[in-house]
């Protein structure tokens, strides 16, 4: 297993434009996080997926932002007309367990958003 | 949410341990302490976890105060590549993880 996987490592778009990111996880993870983090902050939460079934989603996640795990296995995260504010990078995690306290995270290398 | 507090940076040199502090007071009785830690450009990576006992693993060991109240996270032997941010984090149940702002590690050689 190569961990979880994040495509593309950077994105680089204009403002107005829609963009889509997809993440891997491990196989065996039930688990999908999705967070984002910009310069100098601790990630902050986005959304997760147990399975398929989105189960919880941040007030940082506006309408512009939808998130998807068909089938249990991977996920994408959709940003509709981009705006500057969004540039950061975008993390996704996954774990075993339904997330069980004594379970740890696996985190991908991120997707970096540039808006210009 | 119990929160943790993280001294904003530290230094030490290498070759030597280090012991980067994370006060819990507000910590419930079964929530776990999670480690992470983040090198620059890249995801967070899970260090070490524990409830009440000290652990030891191939990282790092994690020392838990007897109140629960604050853990120290230790590495035996720091090498520069063990420079990074790190994140002292309560996890409560199947909650999702929340992170702080960390402590900054720097390694002098």
């Amino acid at each position: 297993d190569t961990g979880v996987s994040q495509n593309p490592r950077h994105k680089i778009t204009k403002r107005g434009q829609n963009v889509t990111f997809r993440c891997d996880p491990i196989s065996e993870h039930n688990r999908l996080y999705w967070y984002r983090q910009t310069l100098g902050q601790g990630p902050e939460f986005l959304t997760y997926f147990q399975n398929e079934a989105q189960l919880e989603k941040s007030r940082l996640l506006s309408d512009r932002f939808s998130a998807e795990r068909p089938k249990g296995s991977f996920s994408t995260l959709e940003i509709q007309r981009t705006e500057q504010g969004d540039s950061a990078m975008y993390l996704c995690a996954s774990s075993a367990a339904g997330g069980r306290p004594s379970y740890g995270y696996t985190f991908g290398s991120g997707t970096r958003l540039t808006v210009v | 949410d119990a929160k943790t507090t993280q001294p904003n940076s530290m230094e030490s040199n290498e070759e030597e341990p280090v012991h980067l502090p994370c006060n819990h007071s507000t910590i419930s009785g079964t929530d776990y302490i999670h480690w992470y830690r983040q090198l620059p450009s890249q995801g967070p990576e899970y260090v070490i976890h524990g409830l009440t006992s000290n652990v030891n693993n191939r990282m790092a060991s994690l020392a838990i105060a007897e109140d629960r109240k604050s853990s120290t996270l230790i590495l035996h032997r720091a090498t520069l590549r063990d420079a990074a941010v790190y994140y002292c984090i309560l996890k409560f149940g199947n909650e999702k993880l929340t992170f702080g702002t960390g402590t900054r590690l720097t390694i002098i050689p």
